[in-house]
């Protein structure tokens, strides 16, 4: 079955430690993207990827990087976590941006990062 | 900026039964989409419905339907026969069809569906 996937589903890092999740989809989408969720908040989109085109939040912090080396794959780097930074990391993906019809964003089980 | 607002945290509702969850919205703009999504304990994203700001017309998903009132930026969702799988946290979302907003999707802040037996 056609997916978005994460691994790990769980991940602890230490304080400061650089910390890498992982997405990947069989959808061939042409969007990725990452959202933060902490405990009982709703999701708040970090960045998102139309093809290479990297498209940041203006309130992301810079801590958070994101690389797309395919259309299959993506990644969230933290350069140095802090315990703020305990939170699940959604990844989402879609065909287009803005059409309707291809615009619909389909999720990932998510990764949930703990910092020690 | 668009916000999304869900007064209701909690709301529970018997088996079998009708549940209807409200969202309100801000925007200055014309053009939108609306959605709602569902997030079981074991955390995946689902789409449930979705509605578009040009069409007049209620989206209807089986058991889920939309009351879109334009003029009053309401959005609620209505589950007819509430089923134990429904029981979950729904989270209503707004995305622009500006260019310059990307894809953003703006969720409200949820409100936790319980399904009782």
């Amino acid at each position: 079955d056609a997916m978005v996937i994460q691994n790990p589903r769980y991940q602890v890092t230490q304080f400061g430690k650089p910390v890498t999740l992982s997405c990947s989809q069989t959808l061939n989408h042409n969007v990725m993207y990452w959202y933060q969720q902490k405990s009982s908040q709703a999701p708040k989109l970090l960045f998102h990827y139309y093809d290479k085109d990297f498209n940041n939040e203006a309130d992301t912090p810079d801590n958070f990087q994101s690389r797309r080396p395919n259309t299959s794959f993506c990644f969230l780097d933290i350069r140095s976590p802090g315990l703020g930074d305990a939170a699940m990391y959604l990844c989402a993906t879609s065909r287009d941006r803005r059409r309707s019809g291809t615009d619909t964003q389909y999720f990932g089980p998510g990764t949930r990062l703990t910092v020690l | 900026a668009q916000t999304v607002t869900q007064s209701q945290p909690e709301m529970s509702v018997q088996e079998a039964e009708t549940v209807t969850l409200s969202c309100t919205y801000d925007t200055s703009e014309s053009d939108y989409y609306l959605f709602w999504y569902k997030q079981p304990p074991s955390r995946q994203m689902i789409l449930v419905i979705r509605q578009e700001a040009y069409k007049q017309q209620n989206a209807t998903e089986n058991r889920f339907s939309v009351n879109f009132q334009k003029a009053a930026k309401s959005f609620s969702l209505k589950i007819s026969d509430s089923q134990l799988g429904d029981a979950a946290m729904y989270f209503c979302a707004y995305r622009s069809d500006r260019e310059t907003s990307g894809s953003r999707l703006t969720f409200g802040e949820g409100t936790q569906l319980t399904v009782n037996p």
